[in-house]
């Protein structure tokens, strides 16, 4: 059973270029979240989707979007990139969406993209 | 405002001693709390996970934590590290949103190193 797959392991992109993201949930798994995890500090909650719809997001500008398909697996796309956004991004996939934590559910998270901005 | 705190930045044990990692949050409604832990180069893996029920949970590896809510705290222990332990680890906190499942907030983490 293979885990939450991400694609690029890694990739460098210029200031001000486009980069898209993709991530393939766990099997049996319907709800896709993506994180940004900065050099030295936690993921951070970038938003998550569920029913090709984005339910939930934190505290990212809008040059951060992304897209569920009806197979389950997610994009990220960042905009017009900063050197900021240097991080490695992370995607979590989750058995369903509603009944929450309260129904067992688990977070499972995969290797990563390593984005870098030069 | 919902935080994770994890005071110990680094910490170093020696193989075969017991080890200790801490843990204190800020959370509103009943918190599902979490530790994964992050390999050099790599993605988060599950430890364990505390929902409901017995305070002392147990988790892969010989991990185990204690909720314990007067003290908003949920301690990761180790009895025995080993070597391959060497680690950095991360405890999160996560909620309910509304019926759904909410999002995870994560601590800045603690990173292990072990001596021989």
């Amino acid at each position: 059973d293979a885990g939450v797959t991400q694609s690029p392991t890694h990739l460098i992109k210029t200031r001000g270029q486009q980069v898209t993201l993709r991530c393939s949930p766990k099997s049996g798994h319907d709800t896709v979240s993506w994180y940004q995890q900065a050099l030295g500090q936690g993921p951070q909650f970038i938003f998550q989707y569920y029913e090709e719809e984005e339910r939930q997001r934190g505290n990212f500008p809008d040059r951060f979007s992304g897209h569920q398909f009806p197979n389950y697996s997610s994009e990220l796309n960042v905009n017009a990139l900063l050197l900021g956004d240097s991080a490695l991004y992370l995607c979590a996939s989750s058995p369903k969406w509603w009944g929450g934590f309260l129904s067992g559910n688990t977070i499972y998270f995969g290797e990563g993209s390593w984005l870098t901005v030069v | 405002a919902q935080s994770v705190t994890q005071p110990d930045i680094h910490i170093t044990v020696s193989e075969g001693a017991s080890l200790e990692l801490r843990c204190n949050y800020s959370y509103g409604a009943t918190p599902y709390l979490f530790w994964y832990v992050q390999s050099p180069g790599q993605g988060l893996q599950l430890l364990l996970k505390y929902f409901s029920g017995d305070t002392l949970v147990q988790g892969i590896k010989g991990f185990e934590a204690e909720f314990k809510r007067s003290q908003s705290s949920f301690n990761l222990r180790k009895p025995s590290v080993h070597w391959s332990d060497a680690a950095e680890y991360f405890c999160a906190v996560g909620g309910n949103y509304g019926g759904s499942q909410g999002n995870l907030i994560f601590g800045k983490g603690t990173k292990l190193s072990v001596k021989p």
